[in-house]
């Protein structure tokens, strides 16, 4: 079934050591997205790609970093992990940026 | 600043109608969307709206004013399957997503 695969689907990680979230899409498109969701908040941009080899920075970068080698996946690396960074997290892909997104399952991450 | 406000919380009956607003203020405006969330999982597409009016989709409509930055989302014949999050999310002028926080509906038998 085509759409977009993340992994994992949740992890408890330590204060201060690094993790990556892995996100895979088979659609093709070209745009992709970190969110994340906290409750009583909107889905918070964190970082986005309109195109492989280029990223932005959206609404809440700190502490985070992307890469878009190829077209399908889109890794978000947490550094140095902090208790604030416990939070779902969604990866999204729409076929440009005007287009409509589709969502992966999430991730949850706690961080103690 | 950017805002969409939408209520946090509505309570209907199975086989009633309910109207979910949401007014937004953006730096420009490309389209309005809706999206579903169940509890637990990712959201997913709903309905799309770039002009002023009405789109229907089964059991679905969507309302869009530009002119009041206004929209909202009917739900029809209330489903238990409808109890859900819905939410707003409008695209400012760069192209970037604005999401509102979620309005939780909870259907009542």
């Amino acid at each position: 079934t085509a759409g977009i695969t993340q992994a994992p689907t949740s992890q408890i990680l330590a204060a201060g050591r690094s993790m990556t979230l892995r996100c895979t899409q088979d659609m093709r498109h070209n745009a992709m997205y970190w969110y994340r969701q906290d409750l009583g908040l909107g889905l918070r941009l964190i970082h986005y790609s309109n195109t492989a080899g280029t990223t932005g920075k959206g609404e809440v970068p700190d502490g985070y970093s992307v890469s878009r080698a190829n077209t399908d996946d889109f890794p978000l690396t947490l550094a140095s992990a902090v208790p604030s960074q416990t939070s779902v997290y969604f990866c999204a892909s729409s076929e440009s940026e005007k287009g409509g997104y589709t969502f992966g399952s999430g991730t949850r991450l706690t961080v103690v | 600043g950017q805002n969409i406000d939408q209520p946090t919380e509505m309570t209907a009956t199975e086989g009633a109608i309910v109207q979910i607003n949401c007014t937004y203020q953006t730096s420009g405006f490309n389209g309005l969307f809706w999206y579903q969330q169940h509890a637990g999982e990712a959201p997913t597409f709903l309905s799309y709206n770039v002009l002023d009016g009405l789109e229907e989709k089964g059991r679905f409509s969507s309302f869009l004013s530009r002119s009041k930055g206004y929209s909202y989302l009917l739900l029809k014949e209330l489903q238990m399957k409808d109890s859900a999050s819905y939410l707003c999310a409008v695209r400012d002028s760069n192209y970037q997503l604005i999401w509102g926080a979620g309005t939780k509906l909870i259907i009542k038998p």
